[in-house]
């Protein structure tokens, strides 16, 4: 069964630019988490979509947004770019919670560098 | 609001040696589950092992083991037999039990760099 993918895997943008990156879950996986790694905060939880449903959200500004399409794949966006994006996006996926499987299976990772 | 703390930013541990990697954490939650994490240099985070937060059994999977100390709150990784390839970045997060629609998020320590030496 094939992992979950993000593309692109790597990006270079300008501070003010906006970004979408992408994400696709293992296959059957219906919930699609976000997280943003840094050196300096870690791992941080940005949000989490559900049946094309935003379930939850980090504690992050409104230039961070989701969306989930119906064969669950997910994209995240980026507004009006800082330098402080620059980060690792991590995608993970997991099966819906009544099947009773709370792993989170990451994706190998956006690498954003805003210049 | 929960956390989970990790104590140890780096550790190192003699090739075929066991090494313990220590992870506290706070809740006032009774339905949880804690985790492992292991993300090799520039490579892609997997899922080491799992604990269930009602279950008194310690999780184990191969050479890797936990502690699970609930009353306590601590959640320490040890490994066995260590070997090359298991230097990485570990993480211990915790999540909570999930309910509706939602799984909750994982929240992460800091992370343990953990060296294995030939």
């Amino acid at each position: 069964k094939a992992g979950v993918t993000q593309t692109p895997r790597y990006l270079i943008k300008t501070r003010g630019q906006q970004v979408t990156l992408s994400c696709s879950p293992i296959s059957g996986h219906r919930s699609v988490s976000w997280y943003q790694q840094t050196p300096g905060q870690g791992l941080q939880f940005l949000f989490e979509y559900f049946s094309e449903t935003q379930r939850n959200k980090g504690n992050f500004p409104g230039r961070f947004s989701g969306r989930q399409f119906s064969n669950s794949r997910s994209e995240m966006n980026v507004s009006t770019l800082e330098l402080g994006d620059s980060a690792l996006y991590l995608c993970a996926s997991s099966r819906p919670f009544r099947v009773a499987s709370y792993e989170q299976y990451f994706g190998p990772g956006t690498r954003l560098t805003v210049t | 609001a929960q956390t989970v703390t990790q104590s140890q930013p780096e550790m190192s541990v003699q090739e075929a040696e066991t090494v313990t990697l220590s992870c506290t954490y706070d809740t006032s939650e009774s339905d949880y589950y804690l985790f492992w994490y292991k993300q090799p240099p520039s490579r892609q985070m997997i899922l080491v092992i799992r604990q269930e937060a009602y279950k008194q059994q310690n999780a184990t999977e191969n050479r890797f083991s936990v502690n699970f100390q609930k009353a306590a709150k601590s959640f320490s990784l040890k490994i066995s037999d260590s070997q090359l390839g298991d230097a990485a970045m570990y993480f211990c997060a915790y999540r909570r039990g999930g309910y509706g629609g939602s799984q909750g998020n994982l929240i992460f320590g800091k992370g343990t760099k953990l060296s294995v030496k030939p």
